[in-house]
């Protein structure tokens, strides 16, 4: 069955830096487009950032623009989020996420989230 | 930006009863419109895409409705385990995707 499995979360100090990770199996990833979205406690989804099923396009959130890179390893079936310059409004469970409907964007299968606290 | 808003922000009902769920697009956003159920401490689940294709193992209860700006999520008799937080997502016009603040269905 697919399985997301997100990893890399804890608590930075702001100005500082994480890397996420997501690891896939159960399907053919390199055929999959897939996303970030992330969670703040208590509060609702926000959209951070996709990847084209090849790593050769790459969409974020204006919110993150600059700070964040999204990467792909096909190879190892692997998402990474590297994030810099951490500031205490990133706080939040970040998700990735698969598009399953071949770049419909429709949101198919979820991690269980990985906790990004920022704070000093 | 799509901005995407959900009405009521609390749905209070009772086991067996029908619910009822809004959201609206600021925009037309034609069916691509996609609604999500999240429980305590999970994970969103996808519920519903196009506006009204149930996922995969997804009950026959559950149904959605609606196309351009106005779309409706229905659960025409609410079992325990539907009680939960609802959110609805664009995914017509990106960058970003962008969902609704959800809409919180609780014990009446």
């Amino acid at each position: 069955q697919v399985q997301l499995v997100e990893s890399g979360g804890g608590l930075v100090k702001p100005g500082g830096s994480l890397r996420l990770s997501c690891a896939a199996s159960g399907f053919t990833f390199s055929d999959y487009y897939m996303n970030w979205i992330r969670q703040a406690p208590g509060k609702g989804l926000e959209w951070v950032s996709y990847i084209s099923s090849s790593g050769n396009t790459i969409w974020y959130a204006d919110s993150v623009k600059g700070r964040f890179t999204f990467s792909r390893d096909n190879t190892k079936n692997s998402l990474y989020l590297q994030m810099n310059g951490l500031r205490a409004e990133d706080t939040a469970v970040y998700y990735c996420a698969r598009d399953g409907s071949s770049g419909l964007n429709i949101f198919d299968q979820w991690g269980q989230g990985t906790l990004v606290t920022v704070s000093s | 930006e799509i901005v995407m808003t959900q009405s009521p922000a609390t749905l209070s009902v009772s086991p067996g009863e029908r619910a009822t769920l809004s959201c609206r697009a600021s925009q037309s956003v034609s069916t691509n419109l996609a609604w999500f159920q999240q429980k305590a401490g999970q994970a969103p689940r996808l519920l519903i895409s196009g506006a009204s294709t149930r996922a995969t193992g997804i009950p026959a209860r559950f149904s959605g409705s609606g196309s351009g700006t106005d779309f409706t999520l229905t659960i025409s008799s609410l079992q325990s385990e539907d009680f939960a937080v609802y959110y609805c997502q664009q995914y017509d016009n990106w960058p970003p995707f962008t969902f609704g603040p959800g809409t919180k269905v609780d014990f009446k």
